[in-house]
């Protein structure tokens, strides 16, 4: 069974900081999407990464691909309170399904 | 372009009661996918269409769950009976492809049996 643990499940910071989430398995994947969902709203997608290795950047966000395809990391740098939210890693389960992780919920503190 | 529609947001009903949650996919979207999200189990696949044909329904989580498709702008999610356990929010997303590679989620139903 594929499983996509994610760590610390619960973070809060201060404005400013900088942190870093992570998304692990046991399982290699073939490639691994990172969402983020806001209270009262589903989640939006942030990136897909595909390539063991690979390096994404959306503005102050850094995502990162393992060599191996097991794992997978968020970097924020500079956290505003809009960051605020739980960040969801999704990884492809066959041909349609997308299994999600377990999410981290940050709170960023103005 | 209108995202995935989705009503009610909330519905609060009696344990026993028939539950309809309803879901307008993105237009040319031809997946469609209903989710259930809790604190215990996070977010999980209940059933899988594609082109209004229901490809997946291995997460359905008993036969008090029924979902439909009777075009490719409307589906359903109906739960009868409902039980307490039920309580969570329900997600429905939709995507372009033959594939979960974009899904585009609806703001979901927040569900409470009491």
């Amino acid at each position: 069974t594929q499983l996509l643990e994610q760590s610390p499940q619960f973070l809060s910071i201060q404005e400013g900081e900088n942190l870093t989430v992570y998304c692990n398995s046991s399982s290699v994947f073939s490639s691994l999407q990172w969402y983020r969902q806001e209270p009262g709203e589903g989640p939006v997608l942030l990136v897909t990464v595909v390539t063991g290795g690979e390096v994404k950047k959306l503005k102050r966000l850094t995502f990162q691909f393992g060599d191996a395809r097991k794992d997978s990391s968020l970097h924020i740098t500079a956290a505003q309170p809009g960051d605020t939210g739980l960040y969801l890693c999704a990884g492809p389960s066959g041909t349609y399904k997308y299994i999600f992780g377990t999410g981290t919920r940050l709170k960023v503190l103005a | 372009d209108a995202g995935v529609i989705q009503s009610p947001r909330h519905e609060v009903t009696e344990m026993g009661q028939e539950v309809t949650l309803r879901c307008k996919p993105i237009s040319g979207h031809n997946s469609l996918f209903w989710y259930r999200q809790t604190m215990m189990r996070g977010l999980e696949l209940l059933i899988y269409f594609n082109n209004n044909v229901p490809i997946d329904d291995s997460g359905m989580p008993e036969d008090r769950f029924s979902a439909k498709m009777p075009n490719a702008s409307f589906s359903t999610l109906k739960i009868q009976p409902s039980e307490p356990r039920d309580s969570a929010v329900y997600f429905c997303a939709s995507g372009p492809m033959g594939g979960p590679y974009e899904q585009y989620f609806g703001p979901g139903t927040r569900l409470t049996v009491t």
